[in-house]
């Protein structure tokens, strides 16, 4: 069974910094792009990172590129994790950060629960 | 890159028909044959509930399809049941492994 587990979120001060993570298993974690999506309190859904499954290719949203910082652990054969290292946040970034398991060519099958991360003084 | 454009709301009786609408540009939706579009419950992830314009992943009823005409995508649900009631969003991809979102769309089933 494919299972995302995300970790990582809480409260931060405008300007700080989080490491979002998220454990995946139950597939071959190597062989599919992971992405970020996140969702805004009462809003919409907001693509955020992408990652190849190699990790060599990355891509980030207008919104948030130059401060966060997507990356993927391969090598660890009873844990794969996607990280997100989210740097000088914004209170817009508040929002609930969803690790996604990318269905090629181009659409997201598998979606972790959610973490809450909160941008507030 | 704006969001793609869905209407806030929709809704229908059981056992009608209803259809969502997602507009985009030549840039997405109409550049592609890649979008998606997802069922999200309150409080929960959302769910894929059709990828590539038209195919249904296993376990999703054959009562959704999905259908796109030039930069106009659109989600059909038919035989309406209480159980549909949800946030419903499209997605579409945006060329160099970027993806563009709807605003959303409430369907009530009155």
């Amino acid at each position: 069974e494919v299972q995302l587990v995300e970790s990582g979120g809480g409260l931060v001060q405008p300007g700080g910094s989080l490491r979002l993570s998220c454990t995946a298993s139950g597939f071959t974690f190597s062989s599919y792009e992971m992405n970020w999506v996140r969702q805004a309190p009462g809003k919409g859904l907001e693509w955020v990172s992408y990652i190849s499954g190699s990790g060599s290719g990355k891509n980030y949203a207008d919104s948030v590129k130059g401060r966060f910082t997507i990356s993927r652990d391969n090598t660890q054969k009873s844990l794969y994790v996607l990280y997100l290292q989210m740097d000088s946040l914004r209170a817009e970034d508040t929002a609930v950060y969803y690790c996604v398991r990318g269905l090629v060519p181009a659409s997201f099958d598998y979606w972790g629960q959610g973490i809450l991360v909160a941008v507030s003084s | 890159q704006s969001a793609l454009t869905q209407p806030a709301s929709v809704s229908g009786s059981p056992g009608q028909t209803i259809t969502i609408s997602c507009t985009g540009t030549s840039s997405d939706v109409g550049g592609y044959e890649y979008v998606s579009w997802y069922q999200q419950h309150p409080g929960k992830a959302p769910k894929l509930t059709i990828y590539d314009v038209s195919k249904r992943p296993s376990g999703v009823s054959d009562r959704f399809s999905g259908s796109k005409s030039g930069n106009t995508a659109s989600l059909t649900i038919s035989g309406l049941r209480s159980e549909d009631e949800a946030d419903y969003y499209c997605c579409s991809y945006a060329g160099n492994s970027a993806w563009i979102f709807g605003g959303g769309t409430e369907l009530t089933v009155v």
